[in-house]
């Protein structure tokens, strides 16, 4: 398994501004991923996070509005930019280790 | 893209009931793993489960891919057991890039 932690664990925004999440992990791992959970809902994937090269995005998502950084096998950020209340939601960061998925404890935001 | 229903979307329970919670998929599978939610929004990883069956406590799992579907089956079940039950999935590809689609879930309320 892995541990994961997030930062902030919760925030409240004003809208038109931009928060940045951290995710970081006790080993280090290949696979990285930025899931977003609207409320009440399921999750949906974000990007993938590469080491050393563009995030991937999913479909719906871009790059202006959720820049991705990894600067290391052990470190992610996740950029929600220009942000209005459509964006809170709980974004979670992810890793894979022996096939299995983990998940980082969540930042919960919301946007007024 | 590949489609994932949970059934059911909700259920109650009196504690030391048991249930069995069901996951559809539409499509050939490379991963399925189950996760608990609890009411903190932390997702626990219960079973990586692609095939086969799986036991762990009081908890149970059984992938049956060449009919695409997986049961968790939950046994003499305590309040701690409540929350969200998610199925999730990396579709076939030839490859494994371990993006998971994620079921609705199914939210689990027990009561004392």
């Amino acid at each position: 398994s892995a541990v994961i932690s997030q930062k902030p664990s919760r925030d409240i925004c004003q809208r038109g501004t931009s928060l940045t999440i951290q995710c970081q992990v006790d080993s280090q791992v290949t696979m990285m991923f930025w899931y977003r959970q609207q409320p009440g809902q399921s999750l949906t994937l974000i990007a993938t996070a590469n080491q050393g090269s563009e995030a991937t995005y999913e479909s719906g998502f871009v790059i202006d509005k959720f820049p991705i950084s990894r600067p290391n096998l052990t470190f992610s950020t996740l950029t929600v930019s220009n942000m209005s209340p459509e964006d809170s939601s709980i974004y979670l960061c992810s890793v894979v280790t022996n096939y299995e998925q983990y998940f980082g404890p969540g930042t919960r935001l919301t946007v007024t | 893209g590949i489609q994932v229903e949970q059934s059911p979307p909700d259920l109650i329970l009196q504690e030391g009931a048991n249930s069995t919670l069901r996951c559809n998929f539409s499509d050939s599978v490379n991963n399925l793993q189950w996760f608990h939610q609890n009411p903190w929004g932390q997702l626990i990883n219960l079973f990586y489960i692609p095939s086969g069956t799986k036991q762990n406590g009081r908890l149970s799992a059984t992938t049956v891919a060449t009919e695409r579907y997986s049961l968790l089956y939950i046994s003499s079940s305590q309040t701690t057991d409540s929350g969200v039950y998610f199925c999730a999935v990396e579709p076939w590809s030839g490859g494994s890039n371990y993006k998971l689609t994620f079921g609705k879930g199914t939210l689990l309320t027990v009561n004392p």
